[in-house]
């Protein structure tokens, strides 16, 4: 299976900063790399797919970039509801072994 | 709008079965090129890919779960399931359905644009 590997796995950060949370996968998967937000008690939801095409509605101080096996989400300016847990997401392998990064939990400094 | 929800027990004891059904409403299950998906998540631990069905039947299962998963589809109730059998604790999780759009025609790479909102279970006599 590939690996997905997430880091940092926590970060703190205030209102206003810009932040970047990198994703990792164990081989080539392309572009193949989707990210999502999760919130307290919620399902995820959808923010970039193919590593960095933003979803409809999505803010676009969200963006995703990155290929082959380095990715990153960056987000330019926090507001209060992005403080989120993040999961990056390969959709390269077979629909049979999709794997998804440990999450990266946002929380406000 | 499509919608998606999980349903079924919220309880199970150790080595039974684990049955979910996801209803899709707002949408026909058999829409081209969905597939649709589920997707654990044991407690305060990150996501785990279940596996995947079309409204054909086709499906992929994730193989450390292939030998005990079934998934099924019932395209007249536009509803598909999952059955999980011989679960212990560790199946213990929240279970998600979601929606599966291919990222391009004729494409066999996807993405999980629409979720359910989850369904708690545990594994427990």
């Amino acid at each position: 299976d590939i690996q997905m590997t997430q880091s940092p796995s926590s970060l703190s950060a205030s209102v206003g900063d810009r932040v970047t949370i990198t994703c990792r996968a164990s081989h080539n998967i392309d572009i193949y790399l989707n990210w999502y937000q999760q919130k307290p008690g919620k399902a995820p939801n959808l923010l970039i797919y193919g590593a960095s095409n933003l979803r409809a509605g999505v803010p676009s101080r969200f963006s995703g970039s990155g290929s082959g096996t380095d990715f990153t989400l960056t987000i330019s300016s926090l507001l209060p509801e992005d403080f989120a847990t993040y999961h990056c997401q390969q959709s390269y392998d077979s629909l049979a072994r999709y794997t998804f990064g440990q999450g990266t939990k946002l929380e406000i400094k | 709008q499509l919608q998606l929800q999980e349903s079924g027990p919220g309880l199970v004891k150790p080595s039974e079965t684990l049955s979910l059904t996801c209803t899709v409403s707002g949408g026909a299950i058999s829409s081209s090129p969905y597939y649709w998906g589920w997707i654990r998540q044991p407690p305060g631990k990150g996501l785990e890919w279940i596996g995947g069905i079309y409204y054909t039947g086709n499906n992929y299962c994730n193989p450390s779960l292939k030998s005990r998963v079934t998934l099924s589809v019932d395209t007249s109730k536009n509803d598909f399931s999952l059955r999980l059998s011989s679960v212990t604790a560790a199946d213990t999780a929240v279970y998600y359905c979601a929606r599966l759009p291919t990222y391009a025609s004729g494409s066999y790479r996807f993405y999980m644009d629409v979720w359910g909102k989850g369904t708690t279970v545990t594994v427990s006599s």
